[in-house]
């Protein structure tokens, strides 16, 4: 059974600190992503990474950064937290699909953070 | 731009009844697209699949149907259930990552 692991559920944290939102997935998958998740809006992605070292952004990757220095793991930092940045953040991994496009995801159960 | 639209936020069903989940898409690069299930506190999974050389893709209660020339699909749930009750996401691929749609929410009510 594929896992994703994120390290915490429920964050509280206040504007301007540094916020460390970790992942681990065990199947070895080579493309792992964040996500975020809010009301009406959907799923948007932040970044995305297909190998180790590498990133890329997705649609909305102001305010945050990454980091992918192990395969297994792929942490999103939120370098000056901000009110807007109250969400929910997923993250999730796959195997590269045939043709280069992303294979079926799979997510984490999300960490719900909130900026005060 | 929306590339993948669902223009549903919410449908109510009874149970026993069909629910049927509406997806449109812009981008003529998608080739492959896919349903996610989302409870609340909890990751979105994966639900059902459907390759662009295929018109319709069946998994027990869950279908899925394509129309290319349409630019749309849909999910038809049958017969639905109260576990059924979730948000459902409408995701698309072509060349890169998963573009999603904002989702809708479907109650199933006993």
């Amino acid at each position: 059974d594929v896992k994703v692991t994120q390290s915490s559920r429920y964050l509280v944290k206040r504007t301007g600190e540094k916020v460390f939102l970790e992942c681990v997935q065990d199947m070895d998958h080579e493309n792992m992503f964040w996500y975020r998740q809010d009301p009406g809006l959907g799923l948007r992605l932040i970044y995305f990474s297909y190998d180790v070292k590498m990133k890329e952004k997705g649609d909305i990757p102001e305010g945050y950064s990454v980091s992918r220095e192990k395969k297994e793991r792929f942490s999103l930092i939120l370098e000056s937290a901000s009110t807007n940045q109250t969400s929910m953040y997923l993250c999730a991994s796959s195997f590269p699909a045939t043709g280069g496009s992303t294979g079926e995801l799979f997510f984490g159960e999300g960490s719900r953070l909130t900026v005060l | 731009d929306q590339q993948v639209k669902q223009n549903s936020p919410s449908l109510s069903v009874q149970e026993g009844r069909i629910s049927i989940l509406n997806c449109d898409y812009t981008n003529s690069m998608f080739d492959y697209f896919l349903w996610y299930k989302k409870y609340p506190a909890e990751g979105p999974t994966f639900l059902i699949s459907i390759s662009s050389i295929k018109d319709k893709n069946e998994d027990g209660r869950f279908t899925v149907f394509l129309n290319k020339s349409a630019k749309h699909l849909s999910l038809h749930i049958v017969p639905s259930q109260p576990g059924d009750s979730a948000v459902y996401f409408c995701a698309a691929t072509g060349y890169s990552t998963l573009t999603f749609g904002k989702g809708t929410m479907l109650l199933v009510s006993p």
